[in-house]
């Protein structure tokens, strides 16, 4: 398995709380990702980083913050937690920016009441 | 707007026969293709990589194809057996960008009886 490691695993917050998950990786590889997976729309692309301090938006970046201030460690923040970002939320990472394979870490399950 | 199509509904099949799941897309034109595998309350794991100018891939007892003027893949599971229960998902680059942007479909649920 990919050395990824999310945390929380699980967690339930109140709506317009912050939130921060986070994505460690023990690979040294340059891409690191956070996607969300929510039934009918499949996994879409949060945020992506291409090293450290350079992060750009993806799919449905909207609500959602990242930062990256080491090679290892990708951290996504939802400022003010809102019901519709009840998700699973999945780091992944790869080693090149072109064709090669993406590894996924095992999801962080939010819940936002 | 652009698309990507996987049957919705679960494929339910005997063990030991082959398993047929469909990738369709619509105004992509992705330099490659990759088939992952997830299983429940676990991420995905990748499975197969297929670039625009093959035809077929196969590993083992999996099975590629891809067919770009169809704009069409097709995953097959040889001698299935009930361990390959799963969801599959297809995942298109869309590499115009220079950097690897995957566009997932929702995936194919699976499930091999003994």
């Amino acid at each position: 398995d990919a050395g990824i490691t999310q945390s929380p695993r699980h967690k339930v917050t109140e709506t317009g709380t912050p939130v921060t998950l986070r994505c460690h990786q023990t690979e040294n590889h340059r891409y690191m990702y956070w996607y969300r997976q929510d039934p009918g729309h499949g996994l879409r692309l949060i945020h992506y980083s291409y090293g450290v301090k350079d992060t750009d938006k993806g799919e449905v970046s909207d609500g959602y913050s990242v930062s990256r201030s080491k090679t290892e460690d990708f951290l996504l923040t939802l400022e003010s937690a809102t019901s519709s970002q009840t998700s699973v939320y999945f780091c992944a990472i790869s080693e090149t920016k072109g064709e090669n394979t993406i590894y996924f870490g095992e999801g962080s399950w939010l819940t936002v009441v | 707007s652009q698309k990507i199509e996987q049957n919705s509904e679960a494929l339910n099949i005997q063990e030991g026969k082959t398993a047929t799941l469909t990738c369709n897309y619509t105004n992509y034109s992705p330099a490659y293709l990759q088939w992952y595998r997830q299983d429940p309350g676990r991420g995905p794991v990748f499975l197969l990589l297929i670039r625009e100018n093959e035809k077929e891939k196969r590993k083992e007892r999996l099975k590629v194809t891809f067919d770009t003027t169809l704009k069409q893949s097709l995953f097959h599971i040889t001698a299935s057996q009930p361990a390959d229960s799963a969801t599959y998902l297809c995942a298109l680059d869309i590499l115009n960008t220079g950097f690897q942007k995957l566009v997932f479909g929702t995936g194919t649920r699976l499930l091999v009886s003994p």
